[in-house]
């Protein structure tokens, strides 16, 4: 079974409608992320936690919200989808011990917005 | 001006060359440096870590350049398999950021 699992992995949505991606791990770390990657910008930082009662902004963290309900999972909202969030949303983790942060990536959710 | 720059390529060589791809960033304070490898459509994927020694894995070698703030990996006897995209990341001091470059793409062709 993988480390880290993303659901769905696939979502077509309406501009508008509320929508939530999963993400749990079971690699024990203690730090997760949220990214999204589009075609030429690279993997753009959401938000991030570093332990169950820590959350923090990223680089574009407008239109999103997320949840950290325990160590092991971390869960990204878009309140009100518009269509210029359509992209791959990957969920990532590391282990504040591991000085380099070397981070272990789901398999991305690919989310489309019409 | 970006924190971590790469050529984004597209880089097409034949199956046998050697390719090279750098990679530069702006923040001094940067402490751990590494190279990811993503699949079309799949996860980054951490390729190797860069230190100031240089290190080798293989076909692949990597060098960090401290005083210039540049990073590079180069691979040798280049593979159909190693067409992908090269992802350069640096991260500060106790891991508190990371920085991902946008990718370098690389097209390995027959």
């Amino acid at each position: 079974d993988a480390d880290v699992t993303q659901t769905p992995r696939n979502r077509i949505t309406k501009t508008g409608k509320r929508i939530m991606l999963e993400c749990s791990q079971t690699k024990g770390h203690d730090r997760m992320y949220w990214y999204r990657q589009d075609p030429g910008l690279g993997l753009r930082l959401i938000y991030y936690s570093f332990d169950v009662k820590d959350i923090n902004k990223g680089e574009i963290s407008d239109g999103y919200s997320v949840s950290r309900q325990a160590q092991a999972k971390f869960s990204l909202s878009l309140e009100s989808a518009i269509p210029n969030q359509t992209a791959l949303y990957f969920c990532a983790t590391s282990d504040h011990r591991d000085r380099g942060n070397e981070q272990f990536f789901g398999p991305g959710t690919r989310l489309t917005v019409l | 001006r970006k924190e971590v720059e790469q050529d984004p390529g597209p880089f097409n060589v034949p199956e046998g060359a050697t390719v090279a791809f750098n990679c530069t960033y702006s923040n001094s304070a940067s402490q751990s440096f590494f190279w990811y490898r993503q699949d079309c459509r799949k996860e980054p994927k951490l390729l190797m870590s860069v230190y100031s020694s240089g290190n080798e894995d293989g076909r692949f070698t990597a060098q960090l350049n401290r005083a210039s703030q540049y990073i590079s990996l180069l691979i040798r006897d280049s593979k159909l398999s190693d067409s992908a995209t090269y992802l350069c990341v640096v991260t500060t001091t106790g891991g508190f950021k990371t920085i991902f470059g946008a990718g370098t793409r690389l097209f390995v062709k027959a």
